[in-house]
């Protein structure tokens, strides 16, 4: 059962503009949400979290904007930079577990 | 800056082979956990541990055993690989269970089972 979902394996965005993730889940239970990023031979870091209890949180050009009715969470770029074309993976977490996406391949064109 | 590591990094074996893919951290975490990820696909756990001499299954059924006999040291073993085997495999570790906690990820095994 796949709990955690990102409907899009890739997005491409012009370098300035902005970049916006989208990740689904289906578990009321999770109550915190992070946002990993891949390079290529690499492993995933940790880039921002959101607890359930917000609906928003920002780190300089990254937000995450948390929406619990919908079981829905974003993360937006601004302004995208080429340096931030890599893979991002959504990770809803409880207690006992995390459960990440596929990911999304992200491309920023200069 | 977290340090994890994995060894090897790429590995093609022949079928029936025994190994072992090496994870090491040197935070102290307690909490370790492998992932098995294939191309375009979610991260699926596979393994994860509380501490020493605590193991666990994950999500994702797997054939793959796992020891923690250090806290640093979360090796998992293949006893007969075999093409379905092939994957990424993923290292991580966390500094306690709780939710918010993040995981430090390692560079990742990718094997290939001829």
């Amino acid at each position: 059962d796949q709990q955690v979902k990102q409907n899009s394996p890739s997005l491409s965005v012009q370098e300035g503009r902005i970049s916006i993730l989208n990740c689904d889940y289906t578990n009321s239970m999770f109550d915190y949400f992070l946002w990993y990023k891949k390079y290529p031979a690499e492993g995933p870091t940790f880039l921002i979290s959101i607890s359930s209890i917000k609906d928003k949180n920002e780190d300089g050009r990254f937000t995450v904007f948390l929406n619990k009715s919908a079981k829905h969470l974003s993360l937006h770029i601004v302004p995208s930079q080429p340096g931030d074309s890599a893979v991002y993976f959504c990770a809803a977490s409880s207690p006992s577990r995390a459960r990440f996406g596929a990911g999304t391949r992200l491309t920023v064109k200069p | 800056e977290a340090d994890i590591y994995q060894t090897p990094r790429y590995l093609v074996i022949g079928t029936g082979k025994k190994i072992t893919l090496e994870c090491s951290q040197t935070m102290g975490h307690d909490k370790m956990y492998w992932y098995q990820q294939d191309p375009g696909m979610e991260l699926h756990l596979i393994h994860y541990s509380y501490g020493v001499n605590s193991t666990e299954k994950g999500d994702l059924s797997s054939e793959s055993t796992v020891s923690r006999i250090r806290t640093e040291h979360f090796p998992l073993t293949l006893e007969s690989a075999r093409p379905s085997h092939t994957s990424q495999y993923l290292c991580a570790s966390s500094e306690s269970r709780q939710s918010q906690e993040t995981q430090y990820f390692g560079p990742g095994t990718r094997l290939l089972v001829l």
